[in-house]
């Protein structure tokens, strides 16, 4: 299986200021037929269902705010917040869709300092 | 637009059984290959299992293979997970996902709460 690191586990973050968090596969994702990293980023609010900002790593979501983008390749990726707003509290998941089973980080919660 | 409307969780005892339903509208169902994800307590999200657009292959996560059931109905817009064997473990919101790759859309969950 491949597992999912997230660091850090949490962070706080002042308005206005950029967050960043980590995700580190445990093996490579990166498809040799399509060169794409099959990696997800999700932000789940409380009492909400998760929703999707992030796919093929760097491939913003319609609709989600530039704000939030993402990088990596391989094993080693990152979702950054450019400028934390309020509504950006949540708890951030990785995901890889590489190869079942399908893994999550462990989430990141991202709270205002 | 995507609907996913989860149902059929309840509190349930030890080694029982429970199914559960996802009703799907806004989009062509059929086309879309379906997982179920569980969400613990304050926990994280785990994925629990798939099934192909046309029903054909089915994938589990270790710790439901031969418990759990996934299956769908392409005529009614419907997916279902069959639940046996349950465990205080398995107490969780469970939720359905569509796919094309990634998780592009999830219901709202239902609660299935196993205790005796």
């Amino acid at each position: 299986d491949i597992v999912m690191t997230q660091t850090p586990d949490s962070l706080a973050v002042s308005l206005g200021e950029r967050a960043i968090i980590n995700c580190k596969p445990s093996q490579s994702v990166l498809g040799s037929s399509n060169n794409k990293n099959s990696l997800a980023w999700y932000q789940q609010k409380p009492g909400q269902p998760p929703k999707v900002l992030i796919y093929w790593a760097s491939t913003r979501e319609s609709g989600v705010p530039d704000r939030f983008s993402g990088s990596g390749s391989g094993t080693d990726f990152t979702l950054t917040i450019s400028s934390l707003q309020a509504e950006d509290v949540a708890v951030y998941y990785c995901q890889q869709y590489y190869t079942p089973p399908l893994t999550f980080g462990q989430g990141t919660k991202v709270e205002i300092k | 637009e995507v609907q996913l409307v989860e149902s059929g969780g309840d509190l349930v005892q030890p080694g029982g059984s429970l199914r559960l339903s996802c009703a799907a509208s806004g989009f062509t169902f059929s086309s879309y290959r379906m997982h179920w994800v569980r969400q613990a307590p304050g926990k994280g999200l785990v994925w629990v299992s798939r099934i192909k657009s046309d029903g054909s292959t089915t994938d589990y996560a270790d710790s439901v293979k031969g418990r759990f059931t996934i299956s769908r109905d392409n005529a009614k817009n419907m997916l279902y997970l069959q639940m046996n064997s349950l465990r205080v473990e398995d107490t969780a919101v469970y939720y359905c996902a569509r796919s094309s790759n990634y998780f592009d859309s999830w219901g709202q969950g239902t609660l299935v709460t196993v205790s005796s």
